[in-house]
């Protein structure tokens, strides 16, 4: 089975910190993706990655950024958290290559104070 | 706008009460609808995937079937291990690898 994980369960941080998410995928998946899920909103895309090095922004980019240096490897970055950060953070990858379901990390639950 | 519609928002059943969630969506071009299940502090986790009307997938006690404008997750004699959020997906346009996700339905099944 296709294991994607978050390094983290749960994170607290102040406002202004910068904050590094890392996920981590274990089946040479080509596209990797950061969610935000919030009651109500459903999930929305942060950012997602077709290859190594490369990235596209999703819908609402706004205060993050991501690093792709290795293929297993997405990394988010809040670079100043700010208090509407506060959310769960889902990671997930999918093969590629016309098969497209997407597998899911645990997510990171981030409360910024 | 592009936009993907879920109902009910919540939804409880007694033990054996089939019932059907429903999914609708206002895409062109569609590439494919998916089906995921979410328990409480977890991500989603696959179901189905669909990409054309008429289209059925089975799994145990769910069956997914897709129309021109909507999906439906029938779930037959549920169970309380039934009890999750189900969310809807739709991929659509080309070169693009975005989806919408619905806010889901959250299923209590009681025993």
């Amino acid at each position: 089975d296709v294991k994607v994980t978050q390094s983290s369960r749960y994170l607290v941080k102040r406002t202004g910190e910068k904050v590094f998410l890392e996920c981590v995928q274990d089946m040479d998946h080509e596209n990797m993706f950061w969610y935000r899920q919030d009651p109500g909103l459903g999930l929305r895309l942060i950012y997602f990655s077709y290859d190594v090095k490369m990235k596209e922004k999703g819908d609402i980019p706004e205060g993050y950024s991501v690093s792709r240096e290795k293929k297993e490897r997405f990394s988010l970055i809040l670079e100043s958290a700010s208090t509407n950060q506060t959310s769960m953070y889902l990671c997930a990858s999918s093969l590629g290559q016309g098969n497209e379901k997407l597998f899911f990390g645990s997510g990171t639950q981030l409360s910024v104070l | 706008e592009d936009q993907v519609t879920q109902s009910p928002e919540a939804l409880r059943l007694q033990e054996g009460e089939s019932s059907s969630l429903n999914c609708s969506y206002t895409v062109s071009g569609l590439r494919g609808l998916f089906w995921y299940r979410q328990d409480p502090g977890k991500g989603p986790e696959f179901l189905f995937t669909l990409y054309s009307a008429g289209e059925e997938k089975e799994k145990e006690r769910l069956k997914a079937t897709l129309t021109k404008k909507e999906s439906f997750l029938h779930i037959t004699a549920p169970k309380p291990e039934d009890s999750a959020t189900y969310l809807c997906a739709v991929r659509w346009g080309s070169g693009t690898y975005k989806y919408i996700f619905g806010t889901g339905t959250r299923l209590k099944v009681l025993a």
